[in-house]
């Protein structure tokens, strides 16, 4: 069965960079793509990026552009998410989930992350 | 605060039918599809429902999807306590160019 396992809990100071990991299993890789979704503590779900699982683009959502970096490894089937220069506003649980988007005939976005890794805690403080 | 709106809480006694809305605009819900994700405590979510109507395998009936305009509803009937719960709502924003979600509505039987 499809499996994305992440890695384990970090915790780091301001102005530190922190890169989690999500190792995909049982499905093509190249036919879906990675996106990563965060929930600081008692808040809702907050979209960051996806990346294609078949060439590596991106799309980075504005609150984290210039400062996340998604990259994939097809080989060992694995995508990465980095995010530099820490805020306590960056403490959360980092979700990686399998993503599958297009636009239908009518230009409608269709969009659904099927399965989700079990999550990664990122506490900032100093 | 979140692009798509959705009620804090909704409840109901066991076996009994509870709707959750989650209202956005022509950029969002209006020209896109929507999915449904539940997220138990302590646990990743999971998806419920997609393109504004579609279960996955394995998600039973008892819920249903539906979308109208800019709005869009999650049904779940026959409720359980299994069913307590956060629901979210997502969809893609096409001036946002992101993936926008609802701020999460807890189900709780009574």
């Amino acid at each position: 069965q499809v499996q994305l396992v992440q890695s384990g809990t970090e915790v780091k100071k301001p102005g530190d960079s922190v890169k989690v990991s999500c190792k995909s299993s049982e499905y093509t890789y190249a036919d879906f793509g990675i996106s990563w979704v965060r929930q600081a503590p008692g808040q809702g779900l907050e979209w960051m990026g996806w990346i294609s699982g078949y060439n590596g683009k991106t799309d980075y959502a504005q609150k984290v552009q210039g400062r996340v970096s998604m990259t994939t490894d097809t080989f060992t089937r694995t995508a990465y998410m980095e995010l530099r220069s820490l805020t306590s506003e960056d403490t959360a649980i980092y979700f990686c989930a399998r993503d599958l988007n297009w636009f239908d005939s009518s230009g409608q976005h269709s969009r659904k992350f099927d399965f989700w890794g079990q999550g990664t805690l990122v506490t900032v403080s100093s | 605060q979140s692009v798509l709106t959705q009620p804090p809480s909704v409840s109901a006694a066991p076996g009994q039918k509870v709707t959750i809305s989650c209202s956005g605009t022509s950029s969002n819900v209006g020209k896109n599809y929507v999915s449904w994700y539940q997220q138990l405590p302590g646990t990743a979510p999971k998806l419920l429902i997609y393109d504004n109507d579609k279960r996955p395998s394995g998600i039973p009936d008892r819920f249903s999807g539906s979308k109208s305009g800019t709005s869009a509803t999650l049904g779940i009937t026959g409720l359980q306590t299994g069913d307590e719960a956060d629901y979210y709502c997502g969809a893609w924003d096409r001036s946002l160019t992101a993936v926008v979600f609802g701020e999460g509505t807890k189900v709780t039987v009574l």
